[in-house]
């Protein structure tokens, strides 16, 4: 069965550009995740959305912002990009409830120059 | 706020040999822990989900072992090959308190290298 897939893996912007990573979850998976793993530090929760309304928020800025379509994807837009912003975001998803496997996606490279 | 705490921060041992990597988590209020497997610049692989009712699961040469109430989860790998090298983390999924179940706190890892 396919995991959950991002696009782009790799991905060059430059300062102040806008960024936007897309993630589609494991089938029948209505609860997406995304995370923010900087170089050498371990994953940070970003944002969640269950069935297309956002449902849990971490350290995200509000230069960020993410939603849920109706066919369940998800894409997360970066604006006024920062050289912090550089790192690694993973998209996860899972069935809703508490005792569910979350499961990762491959991520997705951010390099800002 | 919970925090995870990972120790060892690097492990190196030799092809075959049993080793346990440790997780503690400061609340003890969670729904469940989770252990993945990180290979250099890639994604998150689970290995075991433990949900805050069990003691343990098993997977494999893998089993992971949970105490909710001193905080501490291990995770023992059997007869250990170079192939298991990667960073292990252990994430908990916290209950106290938002409207979601889908924040995961992580630890910092460990570095697991097996060497020939």
């Amino acid at each position: 069965a396919a995991g959950v897939i991002q696009s782009p893996r790799h991905l060059i912007k430059e300062k102040r550009e806008t960024a936007t990573l897309k993630c589609y979850p494991i089938s029948r998976h209505d609860t997406v995740y995304w995370y923010q793993q900087g170089p050498g530090q371990d994953p940070q929760f970003l944002i969640s959305f269950y069935e297309k309304m956002q449902s849990d928020k971490g350290s995200i800025p509000d230069r960020f912002s993410a939603q849920q379509f109706s066919d369940y994807h998800s894409e997360l837009n970066m604006s006024s990009l920062e050289l912090g912003d550089s790192a690694l975001y993973f998209c996860a998803s899972s069935h809703q409830g508490p005792g569910n496997t979350i499961y990762f996606g491959e991520g997705s490279w951010l390099t800002v120059v | 706020k919970q925090e995870v705490t990972q120790i060892p921060a690097a492990l190196s041992v030799p092809e075959g040999e049993n080793l346990v990597l440790n997780c503690s988590f400061t609340d003890s209020a969670i729904y469940n822990l989770q252990w993945f497997r990180q290979d250099p610049g890639k994604g998150l692989t689970s290995l075991l989900l433990i949900q805050s009712s069990q003691r343990e699961q098993t997977s494999g040469r893998l089993n992971a072992s949970l105490d909710k109430s001193s905080g501490r989860s291990t995770l023992y790998i059997a007869a250990s090959q170079p192939g298991d090298s990667a960073t292990y983390l252990c994430a908990v999924r916290s209950s106290a308190g938002g409207t979601s179940y889908g924040k995961l706190t992580f630890g910092q890892g460990t570095i697991l290298t097996v060497h020939p």
